[in-house]
């Protein structure tokens, strides 16, 4: 079985500060690892994943999460807010290649940029 | 690449009717698509997963009769709520997993608003 808890329904943040966004998995096998943002009525686009190479992983819009396996950690940071980063943003969990190619995402977290 | 797009993004039909949604990938072939459903603020919880020429997977308190999903090629598969009703109201987005070496991560459809009144 595998989970994601993500801590903190909602961050706000002001604009130029940091962004730490948490995620914690549970998986019994090796995971992948993913971030998603998801702006209002839109899908999802991926921001990251972690995929069992390096473990600190660059994504788009200068967001980078770093896989932690011994405290069962995938953070989402960035250094300098912007307002447009403001949205909901999801952590996967998934079991490393296989048919059972399944995602289990966490609650997500409402991020709100404040000028 | 790897764009999936999911038509309508709104739609408002009335309770008993029914209503499809379409699911494509437009530049590659997608062995596998999902379906979700998010209610508002909340997490995506998977309904079903399809493979290509098969009959769908419903995830436990799905009702296969209600959402009833096709997958007849690997470039589209569509959900039909059947006789929608008010609580079939939400969020639906799909997404699709690539063949290797694409298939270790899943894009997903920009979502459809379904509104039963």
């Amino acid at each position: 079985a595998q989970s994601v808890t993500q801590l903190g329904s909602h961050v706000s943040v002001s604009e130029g500060a940091l962004v730490l966004l948490r995620c914690n998995y549970s998986s019994s096998v090796p995971p992948y690892l993913f971030w998603y943002v998801q702006y209002p009525n839109q899908g999802l686009q991926l921001l990251l994943k972690y995929t069992s190479a390096a473990t600190l992983v660059k994504g788009i819009n200068g967001f980078e999460a770093e896989f932690k396996k011994s405290e069962t950690s995938f953070h989402l940071t960035k250094p300098s807010a912007h307002m447009s980063d403001a949205a909901e943003y999801f952590c996967a969990v998934s079991h490393s290649g296989g048919s059972n190619y399944k995602l289990t995402f966490g609650k997500g977290t409402l991020l709100t940029v404040n000028p | 690449g790897a764009v999936v797009s999911q038509h309508p993004s709104r739609v408002i039909c009335k309770s008993g009717t029914s209503v499809k949604i379409e699911c494509r990938s437009l530049d590659f072939q997608a062995t596998t698509m999902f379906w979700y459903r998010q209610f508002p603020k909340q997490s995506l919880m998977l309904m079903a997963t399809s493979n290509e020429g098969s009959k769908a997977t419903y995830e436990q308190g799905v009702e296969k009769d209600k959402f009833l999903i096709n997958h007849a090629s690997l470039t589209l598969s569509t959900l039909t709520v059947t006789s929608a009703h008010p609580e079939d109201s939400s969020f639906y987005i799909c997404s699709a997993r690539a063949l290797a070496p694409m298939n270790t991560e899943a894009f997903f459809g920009q979502g459809t608003r379904l509104t039963v009144v």
